[in-house]
């Protein structure tokens, strides 16, 4: 299955909010994954099965969708949330496949 | 706390060979499956292998398969990645992730992740 996100690269002032999509070639029911990699950092998991946040995780992160479109929504935005998110879907496997990430810069 | 030290890594020459070890402190490797993952230069995410159940079930992307092998070993709560016949291509952070499985369908989500070790193959 190919993950296709959208936009590449996104730029966006502090307080305002984002929206990331990610698409699936094909239905990935509602597992998919949500990723945030920080610069010169791993990975962190902040949204499984589509719409649940991980353990420790913002309200501001919010996840939709199910089938073949997604789209991550980040509220009020801060200078900590400028990192790389990738998608990742869990429903056909292996090989469990991501997107190409979307950067988000806070400017 | 729960954390994942990976080591290893290197320099090594095309056609070499590297073993990767992911030490996991405050939580039992036996009772996870555990997954390795990499990240080219400037690159996005790869699946590379995951080890679930009692060890003996693996799966490999098939960019390595028949180079690269996953194990465990539970009384040293390691898990570990031995890396044969490498190429430039395998250039790339190494993860070592703890892995959850979806209730619904068994499917692998990645909710714990080392900081990563570096693997360069050049001459």
């Amino acid at each position: 299955i190919v993950m296709t996100q959208s936009p590449a690269t996104l730029s966006v002032s502090p307080g305002e909010g984002a929206t990331l999509s990610c698409r699936a070639s094909q239905s990935v029911s509602s597992h998919l994954a949500w990723y945030q990699q920080k610069p010169g950092q791993a990975p962190r998991l902040l949204i499984h099965g589509a719409s649940t946040r991980a353990t420790g995780i913002s309200a501001r992160f919010c996840g939709s969708g199910s089938g073949t479109e997604f789209t991550l929504n980040i509220s009020s935005l801060q200078s900590g949330d400028s990192a790389t998110y990738y998608c990742q879907q869990y429903n056909n496997w292996p090989p469990i496949t991501f997107g190409q990430g979307t950067r988000l810069d806070i400017k | 706390e729960v954390q994942l030290v990976e080591s290893g890594g290197g320099l090594v020459q095309p056609g070499g060979s590297l073993r990767l070890s992911c030490v996991g402190s405050e939580f039992s490797f036996s009772n996870n499956a555990m997954t390795w993952v990499r990240q080219a230069p400037g690159e996005g995410l790869e699946w590379v292998s995951t080890l679930v159940g009692d060890g003996h079930t693996t799966y490999y992307a098939d960019s390595v398969k028949g180079r690269f092998t996953i194990s465990r070993d539970k009384s040293r709560n390691s898990l570990f990645l031995q890396m044969n016949n490498l190429r430039a291509e395998d250039t790339a952070v190494y993860y070592c992730v703890k892995t959850a499985l979806a209730r619904e369908n068994g499917g692998w989500k990645f909710d714990l992740w080392g900081q990563g070790t570096l693997v360069t193959v050049s001459s």
